[in-house]
């Protein structure tokens, strides 16, 4: 069974703090992905990898940086942590090559409050 | 620029009804068409995937359309039931080189599902 799992469910940290968000998933997938999900906005794609120690900009990478050391694993970190950064992360991950078929598989989620 | 547009944002029936969600979009190349389910405090969970041959896919009480020449895909929920309450998200791939996956996601609807 795929699964990715994301260190916390809930977190809450003071703005100016640095935050660690931890993605790992189990699948081998080469491709993986940090959004934010905020109400009447969607999802919104922070930024991806699609390989260890490769790292690609998505639509609002400000305020953000991530971290592929092993291919299992993808990190979000929020250098100083702000309250407009007050939201739901998501994590997916997914194949790469001709033969995939674009299907992101997605963690449970860390809703993060930055007071 | 790809766009996917949802609607209604959302909606609210009574269980056993049916009920039918849209889903334009303005992405090119087309690739595939998928439609994802997020339960509450979950991440989106993929439903069912079309590309561009496809004008129907089914999974249990859950069917999607596409249109490929007009851009539109539905989905349609028979006979409702309580564990259908959720956001429902359209994601429409494009063809892309490199790692990207190329996804646009809508903002999605939000079902709910009344006793």
């Amino acid at each position: 069974d795929v699964k990715v799992t994301q260190s916390s469910r809930y977190l809450v940290k003071r703005t100016g703090e640095k935050v660690f968000l931890e993605c790992v998933q189990d699948m081998d997938h080469e491709n993986m992905f940090w959004y934010r999900q905020d109400p009447g906005l969607g999802l919104r794609l922070i930024y991806f990898s699609y390989d260890v120690k490769m790292k690609e900009k998505g639509d609002i990478p400000e305020g953000y940086s991530v971290s592929r050391e092993k291919k299992e694993r993808f990190s979000l970190i929020l250098e100083s942590a702000s309250t407009n950064q007050t939201s739901m992360y998501l994590c997916a991950s997914s194949l790469r090559g001709l033969k995939r078929s674009n299907e992101q598989f997605f963690g449970p989620g860390t809703r993060l409050t930055v007071l | 620029k790809n766009q996917v547009e949802q609607s209604p944002q959302s909606l609210i029936i009574l269980e056993g009804k049916n009920c039918t969600l849209q889903c334009n979009y303005t992405v090119s190349p087309f690739s595939n068409l998928r439609w994802y389910k997020q339960d509450t405090g979950r991440g989106p969970v993929s439903l069912t995937i079309m590309t561009f041959s496809e004008n129907t896919k089914s999974n249990g009480r859950y069917t999607a359309t596409l249109d490929a020449d007009t851009k539109q895909s539905s989905l349609h929920i028979t006979a409702s039931q309580l564990s259908d309450s959720a956001s429902y998200i359209c994601v429409v791939s494009a063809l892309l080189g490199g790692g990207a996956d190329g996804l646009t996601f809508g903002k999605g609807t939000h079902l709910i599902i009344q006793p």
